[in-house]
């Protein structure tokens, strides 16, 4: 199985939920990071978290990091329609210098207005 | 500003031609990256570039897989004799220094289909 592997793979939800994205990976990590995707095309990043942090917020959105368990969680609260999208976990290596970004397969959020 | 754009969005060819996928990065980012999306293999790394020198191109599938970087600012990926696994999306990235905590800034992608 590949580095950064999310779950759930798909996850629908209706408006206002809560939706929870989980990640995990196998090797040591500098940093994990979060992209959304909408339609198959161009990634944009959401956050990093680094792995000397635990938890960290953007906007809405909130990242938890355990290095223990090599996991992260994405958390969505109170979810829209345009929360719809591929979700990504990517993770920054600890053996390089540089941003080579090791992708999951993603899970793919439906929320139903 | 703009953004990271590739040309084209859009290409189909049929086995055993050559193809060639432009990546146009931000204005100033000193790193620029290669990534592959197809069906089943999720987002994979091909190459990264510092400037014009290439340090990591270990993602690259096969020896039909090359690329360039001219001027520290475009990149060309080349795909020699494609196969129909060429088929995907490519994606393309810049950052601004290429350290571990810059963010990558994503283009739309090329879209391959080889037939």
């Amino acid at each position: 199985s590949q580095q950064g592997e999310e779950d759930p793979q798909a996850l629908s939800i209706q408006e206002g939920e809560n939706a929870t994205m989980n990640c995990s990976y196998k090797t040591s990590i500098n940093n994990l990071q979060w992209y959304r995707q909408n339609s198959g095309r161009g990634l944009v990043h959401l956050i990093l978290i680094r792995s000397n942090e635990r938890e960290k917020h953007s906007g809405r959105l909130r990242v938890t990091l355990d290095t223990s368990t090599k996991s992260s969680a994405l958390l969505i609260p109170a979810s829209r329609a345009a929360d719809t999208a591929s979700y990504f976990c990517a993770t920054g290596a600890g053996g390089t210098s540089y941003g080579k970004l090791t992708f999951g397969q993603g899970t793919i959020l439906t929320v139903h207005p | 500003g703009a953004g990271v754009s590739q040309s084209p969005s859009n290409k189909v060819t049929e086995k055993g031609k050559d193809v060639e996928l432009r990546c146009d990065p931000i204005s100033g980012h000193t790193a620029l990256y290669w990534y592959r999306q197809s069906l089943g293999q999720g987002l994979e790394f091909l190459i990264y570039f510092q400037g014009n020198s290439a340090p990591d191109k270990s993602g690259l599938p096969s020896d039909r897989f090359s690329a360039e970087r001219t001027g520290g600012s475009v990149s060309t990926l080349t795909i020699q004799r494609t196969q129909q696994e060429d088929s995907a999306v490519y994606l393309c990235a810049s950052s601004l220094l290429g350290v571990r905590t810059d963010t990558q800034y994503f283009g739309p992608g090329t879209r391959l289909t080889v037939l």
